[in-house]
């Protein structure tokens, strides 16, 4: 079967760093994606990984292992404005999109 | 600025009633999609049309019928809901290429929240 897992809620400081896990399993695999979504708003793209590594976009950086079937969002110099849930989904073989629930991150000043 | 809008962001209704989500995409792309999103739950995908065609009904009730006009529009039309149907209903675009069938990038709508009664 297919399943995503990811933290329920995340608390961290304003101007540290923060990791949010996902970890899946799946019989196919065409990438991994990172959302962030505001209370009340729609959930916008982040990042995409289809090779294993980090790739980094700003403050932003998104780490993929397929063989272990991970992934990691790290937030750097976090800022208020992070405050939001972060969801974890990977594209299946059928280019479906199998979503997480989502990870509340809580900033704190 | 989203690219996707959608109407109206908020609706309460009874279970009795007919009512329709719109879905908009000014984004050029070929692929939309419903999905259903309740708190804590992770999303749930409900339709998918590719080209203004059909081609992934989750397994959702019917009285959740959806409705692909063109490209660009998207509707869902709500009819005898029950109060577990409330959520928010986000719609999504992206571009499927052809052959190989690679799906981009999803871009999303703000959602509509439903409240059934």
């Amino acid at each position: 079967g297919q399943n995503i897992d990811q933290p329920t809620e995340m608390t961290a400081t304003e101007g540290a760093i923060v990791q949010i896990n996902c970890t899946y399993q799946t019989s196919g695999f065409n990438g991994l994606f990172w959302y962030q979504q505001h209370a009340g708003e729609a959930p916008t793209f982040l990042s995409y990984n289809v090779l294993d590594g980090l790739e980094e976009k700003g403050r932003f950086s998104s780490f993929l292992s397929r063989s272990k079937g991970y992934s990691y969002l790290l937030l750097k110099e976090l800022q208020m404005k992070d405050s939001a849930s972060y969801l974890c989904a990977h594209m299946d073989s059928n280019y479906q999109l199998i979503w997480g629930a989502g990870t509340k991150l809580i900033i704190k000043p | 600025e989203t690219g996707v809008t959608q109407t109206p962001r908020h609706l309460v209704m009874g279970m009795t009633n007919k009512k329709s989500l719109k879905c908009e995409q000014h984004l050029g792309h070929n692929a939309m999609y419903w999905y259903k999103q309740s708190a804590k739950k992770p999303l749930e995908l409900m339709f998918v049309y590719s080209l203004e065609e059909r081609v992934e009904n989750n397994s959702v009730p019917s009285r959740f019928s959806p409705e692909c006009p063109n490209s660009s529009h998207l509707f869902l039309h709500l009819h005898t809901l029950q109060p577990e149907d409330s959520a928010l209903y986000l719609c999504a675009s992206s571009q499927e290429g052809k052959g190989a069938k690679v799906t981009d990038t999803q871009y999303f709508g703000p959602g509509t929240r439903l409240t059934v009664l």
